[in-house]
C-alpha cells in the first residue's frame, strides 16, 4: 500500500549542508503538505500546495523551499541546514483543500 | 491565534472501560475540528471530523462550542485502541492552516 511515499527515512546533515526531501503520492490527490514534528509538540505546517502549480507558506516556512513538480510529487528543500531544523518531517495529501488525510512514514532528520 | 490543548500526555484505561480523550480549543470563529490517530508502527491517519458527525471504530466526538471542546469518546476501550491521538483545528472553509495539539497517548490495559 503505497499512498504517500517519503524518501529518505533517515538523514544526518552537517550545519550548512543542503538537501531535498522527496514526497510522492499515488492517489491523484490535489493537495499536498509538509509538516514538521518536534519532541513533545504537535505537527506544524511548513508549506502546502493546494493544487498542482501552486505553493503557499504555512506556520513555519523560514529556512525551507518547496516545489510541486507535478500532481504526484512535492519536495521540500533545506538550502542551508541549521540544528534548529532537526525534526521529523511528514508529507501528507488530501483530495481537496483542507485537512490532510494520508501521511507518509516521516523523515527523521538530524543536523549536527 | 488558534490553539489546541490536549491536557493529558498519557491516558491509561482498562479494557472495557469508557475512554474520553480531551481536546479544548481557542478560536474566535467557526472552526472545523478533527481527530487523528497513529497506531504503533503505522502512519498518522485521519480518524474523524466533526462535520461528518460519524462514528469510526466506535469513537465519536461532539463539538461543544460553549465549552470550546471536542472530546473523543468510546464507551468500551479495546486493546487495539492503544495509540497516539491528536486533535486538530482548521480555521474554517478555505483555510489550510491546520493546528495540531501535542497529542495524548492512550494505553489500554488488558
Amino acid at each position: 500500500n503505497a499512498g504517500v511515499t517519503q524518501t529518505p527515512k533517515f538523514q544526518v546533515l552537517k550545519t550548512g549542508q543542503s538537501m531535498t526531501l522527496q514526497c510522492a503520492q499515488d492517489m491523484n490527490h490535489n493537495s499536498m503538505y509538509w509538516y514538521r514534528q518536534d519532541p513533545g509538540m504537535g505537527l506544524r505546517l511548513i508549506y502546502y500546495s493546494a493544487s498542482e502549480g501552486t505553493t503557499d507558506k504555512g506556520e513555519v516556512p523560514n529556512g525551507y523551499n518547496v516545489s510541486r513538480l507535478n500532481k504526484r510529487e512535492f519536495s521540500l528543500r533545506l538550502e542551508s541546514a541549521a540544528p534548529s531544523q532537526t525534526s521529523v518531517y511528514f508529507c501528507a495529501s488530501s483530495p481537496d483543500w483542507g485537512q490532510p488525510q494520508h501521511f507518509g512514514d516521516g523523515t527523521r532528520l538530524s543536523i549536527l | 491565534a488558534q490553539r489546541v490543548t490536549q491536557p493529558e500526555k498519557l491516558l491509561s484505561v482498562f479494557k472495557g472501560a469508557p475512554v474520553e480523550l480531551k481536546c479544548n480549543y481557542s478560536y474566535s470563529g467557526s472552526p472545523e475540528l478533527f481527530w487523528y490517530v497513529q497506531y504503533s508502527r503505522q502512519r498518522l491517519q485521519l480518524l474523524l471530523r466533526h462535520i461528518s458527525r460519524e462514528s469510526i471504530k466506535g469513537f465519536t466526538a461532539d463539538l461543544n462550542k460553549g465549552e470550546t471542546s471536542f472530546h473523543l469518546k468510546k464507551p468500551f476501550a479495546q486493546e487495539e485502541d492503544s495509540a497516539m491521538y491528536y486533535c486538530a483545528l482548521n480555521a474554517g472553509a478555505g483555510s489550510y492552516q491546520l493546528t495540531f495539539g501535542k497529542g495524548t497517548k492512550l494505553s489500554v490495559i488488558p
